[in-house]
């Protein structure tokens, strides 16, 4: 079965510019999560979905960041405008169901604003 | 708010050798653990999980943990390292019953001697 799958692999863009992130989770997983690792702060949790609706976004940055889940297929994090600080790996993960399951990771999106 | 504290931020371990890597968590209710490994480069592979039941679960590629509630712990441990577990190890606690997102720990990087 493929895994979760995460688009741009990386990407290098100017500041300033908007970026989006997609995610495909594993088929039939109804919770997607997306995260940010940097050296500084770790695995950070921006938001999660269940069942296609945001659950808890408490963890966004700011307003510069938006999420999207319009199909139990489908996700995007767009950041508009892009600064140097969001520089990271964004993880894409998703889950059986909202209880206690297992959380699959897919490989991360490698963002670098220059 | 649930936390994880991993205080080894590096472990240098000879081949053949034991390995014990710390985690102690901040959880009110019954936690569900979880510990995962990260290759550079990589997303984040399960190695192991607890939701309940017996306090010592076995995982993948020889690892093993045990939870300890009196000491708010769940340590990894492998008997014999190789080489291809040098890697980054994160901690990890769900909350909600198991329903929402994971809180990590800082990691902690493993290096292996020769």
């Amino acid at each position: 079965d493929a895994g979760v799958i995460q688009s741009p692999r990386h990407e290098v863009t100017e500041m300033g510019q908007e970026v989006t992130l997609r995610c495909k989770p594993i088929s039939g997983h109804n919770s997607l999560f997306w995260y940010r690792q940097t050296m500084m702060r770790g695995l950070e949790l921006l938001i999660y979905f269940n069942n296609n609706v945001p659950i808890d976004d408490s963890g966004m940055p700011e307003d510069r960041f938006s999420a999207k889940m319009p199909n139990a297929s489908f996700s995007t994090l767009k950041i508009q405008p892009s600064e140097p600080r969001d520089s990271a790996v964004y993880f894409c993960a998703s889950r059986t169901s909202p209880s206690g399951n297992t959380i699959y990771f897919g490989e991360g999106s490698w963002l670098t604003v220059v | 708010a649930q936390s994880v504290t991993q205080p080894d931020i590096h472990i240098t371990v000879s081949e053949g050798a034991s390995l014990e890597l710390r985690c102690n968590y901040s959880y009110g209710a019954t936690p569900y653990l979880f510990w995962y490994v990260q290759s550079p480069g990589q997303g984040l592979q399960l190695l192991l999980k607890y939701f309940s039941g017996d306090t010592l679960v076995q995982g993948i590629k020889g690892f093993e943990a045990e939870f300890k509630r009196s000491q708010s712990s769940f340590n990894l441990r492998k008997p014999s390292v190789h080489w291809s577990d040098a890697a980054e190890y994160f901690c990890a606690v769900c909350g909600g019953g198991g329903a929402d997102g994971l809180t990590f720990g800082k990691g902690t990087h493993l290096i292996i001697q020769p």
